[in-house]
C-alpha cells in the first residue's frame, strides 16, 4: 500500500525563523511525484511546491524549499523568513506515475506563525 | 482569473433528504476530482473524472454518485445523507495530475 505520513500533527514558529515539516511516505514504485499543499483557515488549497522522484535536485520555491531524500523516502519542506501568512495546515502528497488520477494525502501538520 | 468554482460554500441538509454539490471549473482541464474532508483529517478520494469516463474509488459509499454532464461542470449528489457524511467536500482538477491539481474552496456540509 502506498501511504503518507506526517508526524508532527501541529507546529509553530516565530515570525521570521526557519520551520521545516516533516513528511516520510512509502511505495514501492521509482517514478512518482511529491508534492507540498497549504491550506490556510477557511481558504482553498493551494500547491506550495512539487518534486519529481527523478530529479536529484531538490525544488525550491521563493521562500519554501525541500528536502528529497529518495533512498529514504523522505520529503520534507522547509520555510524560511516565516510569515504570518504562512498560518495553515500543510499537506504532504504522493502520486504515482502510473496512477496519476489520485493524489495520496498525508494526515497534515497545522502550522502557527507566532508574531 | 481562471478557477474552479464550488458552490455552496456551506450546505445544511436535512438527515436522509438529498443533496447536490457543484463544481465548475473555467481551467478546461480533462480531469475533475471530488475529496471528502473531515475534521483535520487528511482529504480521502472519492472518485474522478477523466473526461467523461468515471473512476470511483473502491471504498467510496453507493450513496454517494456524481456526474460530469460536460467538460466544466461536475456534480456530487448524495442520496441520503447520515450523519457521518458531515464533511468540507473539496473539487479539484488537473490536466494530467503530474503538475498539481488546482481545488475549489470548498463545500462544507452540515447534516441535521
Amino acid at each position: 500500500a502506498q501511504t503518507v505520513t506526517q508526524s508532527q500533527p501541529e507546529m509553530s514558529v516565530q515570525e521570521a525563523e526557519t520551520v521545516t515539516l516533516s513528511c516520510t511516505y512509502d511505495t514501492s514504485e521509482s517514478n512518482y511525484y511529491l508534492f507540498w499543499y497549504k491550506q490556510p483557515p477557511s481558504r482553498q488549497m493551494i500547491l506550495v511546491i512539487r518534486q519529481e522522484a527523478y530529479k536529484q535536485q531538490n525544488a525550491t520555491e521563493n521562500r519554501f524549499s525541500v528536502n528529497f531524500q529518495k533512498a529514504a523516502k523522505s520529503f520534507s519542506l522547509k520555510i524560511s523568513d516565516s510569515q504570518l501568512g504562512d498560518t495553515a495546515m500543510y499537506f504532504c502528497a504522493f502520486m504515482t506515475s502510473s496512477n496519476t488520477g489520485k493524489l495520496i494525502f498525508g494526515q497534515g501538520t497545522t502550522l502557527q506563525v507566532k508574531p | 482569473d481562471a478557477m474552479v468554482i464550488q458552490n455552496p460554500r456551506y450546505q445544511v441538509t436535512q438527515f436522509g433528504k438529498p443533496v447536490t454539490l457543484s463544481c465548475s471549473q473555467t481551467l478546461n482541464h480533462n480531469v475533475m476530482y471530488w475529496y471528502q474532508q473531515k475534521s483535520s483529517q487528511a482529504p480521502k478520494l472519492l472518485f474522478h473524472y477523466y473526461d467523461k469516463d468515471f473512476n470511483n474509488e473502491a471504498d467510496t459509499p453507493d450513496n454517494f454518485q456524481s456526474r460530469r454532464p460536460n467538460t466544466s461542470f461536475c456534480f456530487l449528489d448524495i442520496r441520503s445523507p447520515g450523519l457521518g457524511d458531515a464533511a468540507m467536500y473539496l473539487c479539484a482538477t488537473s490536466e494530467t495530475g503530474v503538475y498539481g491539481y488546482t481545488f475549489g474552496s470548498g463545500t462544507r456540509l452540515t447534516v441535521v
